[in-house]
């Protein structure tokens, strides 16, 4: 199985500040594999990023991807307060399980 | 509109039973793998079970193989989740997740609102 560590767990950050987000896999990873989630309290996860780097629909573009191998990152460019949340990469490989990171949580400073 | 609306959770004592289901609209829905993720109050996202969508292949986490079966009715629009002999560890709330059909990925790009499962005594 392979394991997701993002850090930080959490951060404390101001509205209009840049923040990058890590995902690190125990293994190589397929870029086709690594997805984004944002969570808010109460609601069902949304997806954000698939396949790394790409936009799922409706997501603005202050959001974007990066990474390969067992390295991953997502960066929001300037924190709208919308964007105050807690984020989920997960691998989805050819074969279940597919896992997930165990968040971070970006809070409002 | 794509929808998925999950039902069935509630209170159950340790080692009873409880059958989740999950209607779906507004897509093919036999064109689809379909999940089950779960979420314990306060902890991150755990994937529990899968299910193809024509060919009827399943696939379960190893901390729910032989106790939980997932099933679907194309008929009917609709995934099922029987969770049997059920344990503390098990509450949470239960998303029903729809996976991206292009075959070149497998994120998760559709989730209901989730229904909370507490086992308790």
């Amino acid at each position: 199985e392979i394991v997701l560590t993002q850090s930080p767990g959490t951060l404390s950050l101001s509205p209009g500040e840049r923040v990058t987000l890590s995902c690190r896999a125990s293994q190589s990873i397929s870029s086709s594999y690594l997805a984004w989630y944002q969570q808010k309290p109460g609601q069902a996860p949304r997806l954000l990023i698939f396949a790394t780097s790409n936009r799922a629909t409706g997501i603005p573009d202050r959001f974007s991807g990066g990474g390969s191998g067992t390295e991953f990152t997502l960066t929001i460019s300037r924190l709208e307060p919308e964007d105050f949340a807690v984020y989920y990469c997960q691998q989805s490989g050819i074969s279940p399980p597919w896992t997930f990171g165990q968040g971070t949580k970006v809070e409002i400073k | 509109e794509v929808q998925l609306v999950e039902s069935g959770g509630g209170l159950a004592q340790p080692g009873g039973s409880l059958r989740l289901s999950c209607a779906a609209s507004g897509f093919v829905f036999s064109s689809y793998t379909m999940n089950w993720v779960r979420q314990a109050p306060g902890k991150g996202l755990e994937w529990v079970s899968g299910m193809t969508g024509s060919s009827g292949i399943k696939y379960s986490a190893d901390s729910v193989k032989g106790r939980f079966t997932i099933s679907r009715d194309n008929a009917k629009n609709t995934l099922y989740l029987q969770m049997d002999s059920l344990r503390d560890e098990d509450s949470a709330v239960y998303y029903c997740a729809r996976k991206d059909r292009s075959g070149s990925y497998n994120h998760f790009d559709c989730w209901g609102q989730g229904t909370l499962v507490t086992v308790s005594s």
